[in-house]
């Protein structure tokens, strides 16, 4: 079956520095991937999304390239800050549940400090 | 973006007793819902596949007679959680896709949290 896997956290990081989390995922098909956003206390944001190979996601500074190749989708911001400190999950969309049934990732959780 | 709405935001209730959880689509319809549970530090788990006008499709391993779901319009389902015990205590979360098709953005409500004591 469809299956999501994403780099363990916490990943703790200062003010300013890079972040990648890494996701790679295995599916049937061409499977529409995205990442969402668990800020504390709240329920999950849509952060980006890609639907085909090489397709580029992008929202708030964060990006995410769907390879086919390495059958990843690795988020990546060139400078972080404490608001960005929340849960990132890692989710792909498959052929079961009419292309809607979401398999998350187990999320990754950002700390950034000043 | 389209906004989903869960009631209560929390609740809290004693061992043996049913409590039901909202999911409303407030501004689209949706003929398809899911519900997902969380556990603390944990990835968000699908119970189950909220069908209008059908029965719902239960994951393996989730039980339909303890989690009784129903699609009773094209803007709500419901989940209840049926003579509850502690260890069902959890986060609850619905979504929904705008428009079912495949691979459509899906929008979470907020969550419910459930403590039975």
């Amino acid at each position: 079956g469809d299956s999501v896997t994403q780099m363990e956290g916490p990943v703790t990081l200062s003010e300013e520095a890079f972040l990648t989390i890494n996701c790679t995922y295995t599916a049937t098909g061409y499977p529409s991937l995205f990442w969402y956003v668990q800020y504390p206390g709240e329920g999950l944001q849509l952060l980006l999304k890609a639907t085909k190979a090489d397709d580029k996601g992008s929202n708030k500074g964060f990006e995410a390239t769907y390879r086919k190749e390495t059958t990843s989708f690795h988020l990546e911001k060139g400078s972080v800050q404490v608001s960005d400190s929340a849960v990132y999950f890692c989710a792909l969309t498959g052929l079961t549940g009419g292309g809607n049934k979401l398999t998350f990732g187990t999320g990754t959780q950002l700390k950034v400090e000043l | 973006g389209a906004v989903v709405s869960q009631h209560p935001s929390r609740v809290i209730c004693k061992s043996g007793t049913s409590v039901k959880i909202e999911c409303r689509s407030l501004d689209f319809q949706a003929t398809t819902m899911f519900w997902y549970r969380q556990f603390p530090k944990q990835s968000l788990m699908l119970m189950a596949t909220s069908n209008e006008g059908s029965k719902a499709t239960y994951e393996q391993g989730v039980e339909k007679d303890k989690f009784l779901i129903n699609h009773a319009s094209l803007t709500l389902s419901t989940l209840t959680v049926t003579s509850a015990h502690p260890e069902d205590s959890s986060f609850y979360i619905c979504s929904a896709p705008t428009s079912g098709g495949a691979g459509d953005t899906q929008y979470f409500g907020p969550g419910t949290r459930l403590t039975v004591l």
